[in-house]
């Protein structure tokens, strides 16, 4: 069965704070692909980025940085010096090659940036 | 390049009447895809087109929910009759690959089932 799992259900910060959200995945498959979304308090989902499971190098665009670690089976996120606009919920999601292309989400971190 | 759009944004409804949701995916996108957003949670896969044909709809409450993409661009996804429980965001994406592309949402439809 494939999983995904975001065990911090809500985490607050005060804005320039570094915050890091997990994400622990579980599939059979040896290709897959992971994302991360934000999602605004206007609803849209918004892409962040997509990793597959043969390149592990982390990535850093700006603010935002990704750890992907496949020996315990975790994508995390970093935002460096937060700002109140970062505030949103944010989904990590997994896809499976085989089956179907359908993406497996995570309930979800929801982030909250004081000023 | 235009975004995912749908429409319409909001819609409150009472139990047992009908809804139809619509989509138009980015262009040139050959995937479609519809998911459900139960507030709280992250969305669910109700059905996949590639083009006009159904890839995965192993999810979708076919005695209530159909969804059609007649000429392979635009899709309408219906509830009918519609329950309490059907109350969610439905979100449209679209993707220009199939396996592992990233999919694009669009803005949602927020329904209300009262």
């Amino acid at each position: 069965a494939q999983k995904v799992t975001q065990a911090q259900t809500e985490i607050s910060v005060v804005e320039k704070e570094d915050v890091t959200l997990d994400c622990v995945y579980e599939t059979r498959d040896t290709t897959y692909y992971l994302f991360w979304y934000k999602q605004p308090p206007s609803g849209e989902l918004v892409f962040l980025i997509r990793r597959n499971s043969f390149d592990e190098q982390n990535e850093i665009s700006g603010r935002y940085s990704w750890n992907f670690q496949k020996s315990t089976s975790s994508f995390n996120f970093t935002i460096t010096a937060s700002q109140v606009v970062d505030s949103a919920v944010y989904f990590c999601a997994l896809s499976a090659s085989y089956n179907t292309d359908k993406l497996i989400f995570g309930t979800g971190t929801r982030l909250q940036v004081f000023p | 390049e235009a975004g995912v759009a749908q429409s319409p944004r909001y819609k409150i409804i009472e139990k047992r009447q009908s809804v139809a949701f619509w989509c138009n995916p980015i262009s040139g996108h050959a995937t479609l895809y519809w998911y459900q957003q139960i507030l709280g949670q992250g969305p669910k896969l109700l059905i996949q087109f590639q083009n006009n044909g159904v890839v995965d709809d192993s999810q979708l409450p076919k005695d209530r929910f159909s969804a059609e993409r007649l000429k392979g661009v635009d899709s309408t996804l219906k509830i009918q009759p519609a329950k309490l429980e059907d109350s969610a965001v439905y979100l449209c994406a679209s993707s220009l690959v199939r396996a592992g592309g990233t999919q694009y949402f669009g803005p949602g439809t927020r329904l209300l089932v009262l």
